[in-house]
């Protein structure tokens, strides 16, 4: 059965304080990995595809990277806005066109 | 240009009755995706349709639930004797043709249910 896990559950930083977070995933075979952002009492937000070991994708302050076993969401210097829970979620190959979510990580970052 | 709309945001139901939750894509999406998040828990998928077919109910629970996604109009959640388990938030996503592959879901604010 395919599987994510992310960690930490919670995450508290202060402002500019650079960290990272873990998606560690079993798939029978990846068609893809994705990372979303959800904020309280909202849909998640698609952020970034990647689709192959050694893939890194960008977008302001955040950087995903992918190995064949997990991935890594960077966030540099956070703001406050970047406040959020980060989820991450794989596809698997045979037609399949569900999401299969980790539990999240609740990130919260003090000005 | 409309996100997906879900309505209503909140429903309040007591056990036993029945509840109907409904998902309009945005414009030009023509697949749609039903996800429960329970309290504490990740996203779990139930099914993805598109126009007048399901595709994947596979995370459809086997009774009391059902989903369609009518040639007109939005598509329904629909839970019969709702039962306490059932408290959740029901997000609905949409997709073009070609995004399906790319999990580049857009999804709703969702619905919350309540069951007393």
């Amino acid at each position: 059965e395919d599987q994510v896990t992310q960690s930490p559950e919670a995450l508290r930083l202060q402002e500019g304080e650079s960290s990272s977070l873990n998606c560690s995933y079993t798939v029978s075979g990846l068609r893809g990995l994705f990372w979303y952002r959800q904020d309280p009492g909202k849909g998640p937000e698609f952020l970034f595809t990647l689709y192959s070991a050694g893939e890194e994708k960008e977008k302001e302050r955040l950087k995903a990277t992918l190995t064949k076993k997990e991935s890594f969401l960077h966030i540099t210097a956070p703001k406050p806005e970047d406040s959020a829970t980060y989820l991450c979620a794989v596809q698997a190959l045979g037609g399949a066109q569900k999401l299969v979510f980790g539990q999240g990580t609740r990130l919260t970052i003090n000005p | 240009n409309a996100g997906v709309m879900q309505n209503p945001r909140h429903l309040v139901r007591r056990r036993g009755q029945e509840a109907r939750l409904r998902c309009s894509p945005m414009k030009g999406h023509s697949h749609v995706y039903w996800y429960r998040q329970l309290p504490e828990e990740g996203l779990k998928f139930m099914v993805y349709l598109q126009k007048e077919n399901i595709i994947d109910e596979s995370g459809m629970p086997k009774e009391r639930f059902s989903a369609e996604f009518p040639k007109e109009g939005p598509s329904i959640l629909r839970i019969q004797q709702v039962v306490r388990g059932d408290s959740a938030a029901y997000f609905c996503a949409s997709s073009r043709d070609r995004d399906t592959n790319t999990g580049e879901l857009f999804f709703g604010e969702g619905s919350r249910l309540t069951v007393l």
